[in-house]
């Protein structure tokens, strides 16, 4: 039974399109998380939510933008897509710096 | 704000061979410290954490770390690797009063070679 659960697992997709990703956890908990990591293996918060309020918005382009219908979903729609969104964008879940993660999801913009 | 800083981009080390993960990391104010394992085309797994109480923590397969706050770091150490070890480690902070996201380092690379 997977905890967080992220779909699709691939994204392969032309500049200038949009594309959704979305998240689901199982854990009751309160908060989620978007994580962007590149091909470099940094990880770096994009968003946070609380119980379907967004409460941390790094310094990421307006072109993202996060969704929370209910507070164990988070999902992640992206327009006008360019060669520096490609990267693996991983959701999670947790609280006090324990975070469960889902698998990613691997973005790959042509 | 707080920072992480893991000096080692990769480490190779033979089977059977003990291994220390660097970790440093700066803030004004009390943290808490995480150190996250991630196996090829997985996501972040929680590996071990340091949130109060004894500065020495364990995880179940066999990794340490030891908060050293004079030093401000949180090396992970194993003293004998398995090939199954290979796999990218982050060191993450936050701070004690849950009011900011976790902040990774740029992790590490451990490979373990037979």
């Amino acid at each position: 039974d997977t905890a967080v659960s992220q779909t699709p697992k691939y994204l392969v997709t032309q500049m200038g399109n949009d594309k959704s990703i979305k998240c689901e956890q199982n854990l009751g908990h309160d908060t989620m998380y978007w994580y962007k990591q590149d091909s470099k293996k940094f990880l770096k918060i994009m968003f946070s939510y609380n119980n379907k309020e967004l409460i941390i918005n790094e310094t990421v382009p307006n072109r993202f933008s996060p969704k929370s219908p209910d507070k164990a979903h988070l999902n992640l729609h992206i327009n006008s897509l360019e060669l520096g969104d490609s990267a693996v964008y991983f959701c999670a879940s947790g609280h006090t710096g324990e975070l469960f993660f889902g698998e990613g999801s691997r973005l790959t913009v042509l | 704000a707080q920072s992480v800083t893991q000096l080692d981009s990769q480490v190779p080390v033979f089977e059977e061979a003990p291994v220390e993960l660097r970790c440093n990391y700066s803030s004004s104010v009390s943290v808490y410290l995480f150190w996250y394992v991630q196996y090829p085309n997985q996501g972040l797994q929680l590996l071990l954490k340091y949130l109060s109480g004894s500065t020495l923590v364990e995880s179940i397969n066999g990794f340490e770390a030891e908060f050293n706050k004079s030093q401000t770091s949180f090396h992970l150490r194993k003293p004998s690797v398995h090939i199954s070890d290979t796999a990218e480690y982050f060191c993450a902070v936050s701070e004690s009063s849950g009011n900011t996201p976790l902040v990774f380092g740029k992790g590490t690379r451990l490979s373990v070679i037979a």
